[in-house]
């Protein structure tokens, strides 16, 4: 299994308070994402990294922020959380893009009440 | 832009029938398709792809699929359905234009004793 390691793994917090969720890899890869799964809506993209301080935005990014400070880790921040952005969410990585399968972390489910 | 159409969000089967879980994309370049598969609180894991070259994939678990450009289709097959095979599956596209992966909303999978 690719070395993919979410935290936490589970979280509840407040509306409008800041969460961060992280995503640590230990094989090296260029690419990490950040997916959010919902019941009918499948896996969304939220950000994604294509290299150390490269980000780009995904189709539902509003509310989210993302950094990329080494090649290992890929944070996700909700700077002032909503009901709304209670899911599961995904860590996903790939060593180059496109043609290359993704390989997944395990998700955190974040519940803001 | 690129899309994935799953029909029929939950298939029921009976164990040791045919699985076929249906997929169609949308692309206006040749197009990349992967299978993944979900089992409860876990994150997707690759099941099979298509880049180039043989239009029938084999992939784990006895799955395959077949890229069929007239039909821009790309099912997926089992010919004898196991209880460990209930899970939800997504298929997904991708291309070489393209840093993303657009996965389709997923098909819950039932196996029936």
């Amino acid at each position: 299994d690719a070395g993919i390691t979410q935290s936490p793994r589970h979280k509840v917090t407040e509306t409008g308070t800041p969460v961060t969720l992280r995503c640590h890899q230990t094989e090296n890869h260029r690419y990490m994402y950040w997916y959010r799964q919902d019941p009918g809506h499948g896996l969304r993209l939220i950000h994604y990294s294509y290299g150390v301080k490269d980000t780009d935005k995904g189709e539902v990014s509003d509310g989210y922020s993302v950094s990329r400070s080494k090649t290992e880790d890929f944070l996700l921040t909700l700077e002032s959380a909503t009901s709304s952005q209670t899911s599961v969410y995904f860590c996903a990585i790939s060593e180059q893009s496109s043609n290359q399968p993704q390989h997944f972390g395990d998700g955190t489910r974040l519940s803001i009440l | 832009a690129q899309s994935v159409t799953q029909l029929g969000s939950h298939v029921s089967v009976s164990e040791g029938a045919l699985v076929l879980l249906r997929c169609n994309y949308s692309s206006s370049v040749p197009p990349y398709l992967f299978w993944y598969v979900q089992y409860p609180n876990q994150g997707l894991q690759l099941l099979l792809k298509y880049t180039t070259g043989a239009t029938l994939v084999k992939g784990i678990n006895g799955f395959e699929a077949e890229f069929k450009k007239s039909e821009t289709s790309f099912h997926l097959t089992k010919p004898s359905a196991h209880m460990s095979d209930a899970a939800e599956y997504f298929c997904a596209v991708s291309s070489n234009r393209d840093d993303k992966i657009i996965f389709g909303k997923g098909t819950r999978l039932h196996i029936l004793p």
